[in-house]
């Protein structure tokens, strides 16, 4: 049980497009998320909590105009890249809390990741 | 601000050894500590949690140690094996269940046959 999806598990993009991704919880709720980024040999930073039917929260230094992130559902937040840059490119990752069905309510579930690559 | 730093970076040992690998953070005041596996181009295994109130968890050849009061956590690995061979992160829940993990940068744990 709580299982966190992320689609696409990777992209390849044009410099100057907008690429969508999708966070889903697949068997619970869940009314905040996380959106974190990872570079090369780096840790996990976070960049964003989604709040369901709310506007996201950024961390300091994580355009807010840049990375859109939309939480519509208690099972679906997305992030968007828009006009994306080789600079952008890293591995995103999701995470969930559950607050109803499958799993601890104290724990994060984290998605497999999206691999995003700017040309 | 919470900091999370892990010693060693990196780490080669050969097949069947024991290791431990460190982890330690700055405020004392955290809610949970969790350790991951990540294997390369992967996302995130969950392997231990350890609740604040907590001193150790266990599973299998994995064993999770926390002293909150010095801010520091071990996992420890039994008996190494080439497929334990991954990147393994320390990650700590701060003062409540709702915020985000703070992570450390990771050791990378390279076990040879």
């Amino acid at each position: 049980g709580a299982v966190v999806s992320q689609h696409p598990s990777w992209v390849i993009c044009k410099s100057g497009t907008s690429v969508k991704i999708e966070c889903r919880s697949l068997d619970f709720q869940a009314t905040t998320m996380f959106w974190y980024r990872q570079f090369p040999k780096q840790s996990l930073m976070l960049m964003a909590t989604s709040n369901e039917g709310s506007k996201a929260t950024y961390e300091q230094g994580v355009e807010k105009d840049k990375f859109l992130i939309n939480h519509a559902s208690l099972t679906l937040s997305t992030l968007t890249v828009t006009s994306a840059h080789p600079e952008d490119s890293s591995f995103y990752i999701c995470s969930a809390r559950p607050t109803g069905g499958a799993g601890r309510t104290d724990t994060q579930y984290f998605g497999p990741g999206t691999r995003l690559t700017v040309l | 601000k919470q900091e999370v730093t892990q010693i060693p970076a990196a780490l080669s040992v050969p097949e069947g050894e024991n290791l431990v690998l460190n982890c330690s953070f700055t405020d004392s005041a955290i809610y949970n500590l969790q350790w991951f596996r990540q294997d390369p181009g992967k996302g995130l295994t969950s392997l231990l949690l350890i609740q604040s109130s907590q001193r150790e968890q266990t599973s299998g050849r994995l064993n999770a140690s926390l002293d909150k009061s010095s801010g520091r956590s071990t996992l420890y690995i039994a008996a190494s094996q080439p497929g334990d061979s991954a990147t393994y992160l320390c990650a700590v829940t701060p003062n409540q269940a709702g915020t985000a993990l703070i992570f450390g940068k990771g050791t990378t744990l390279s076990v040879s046959s």
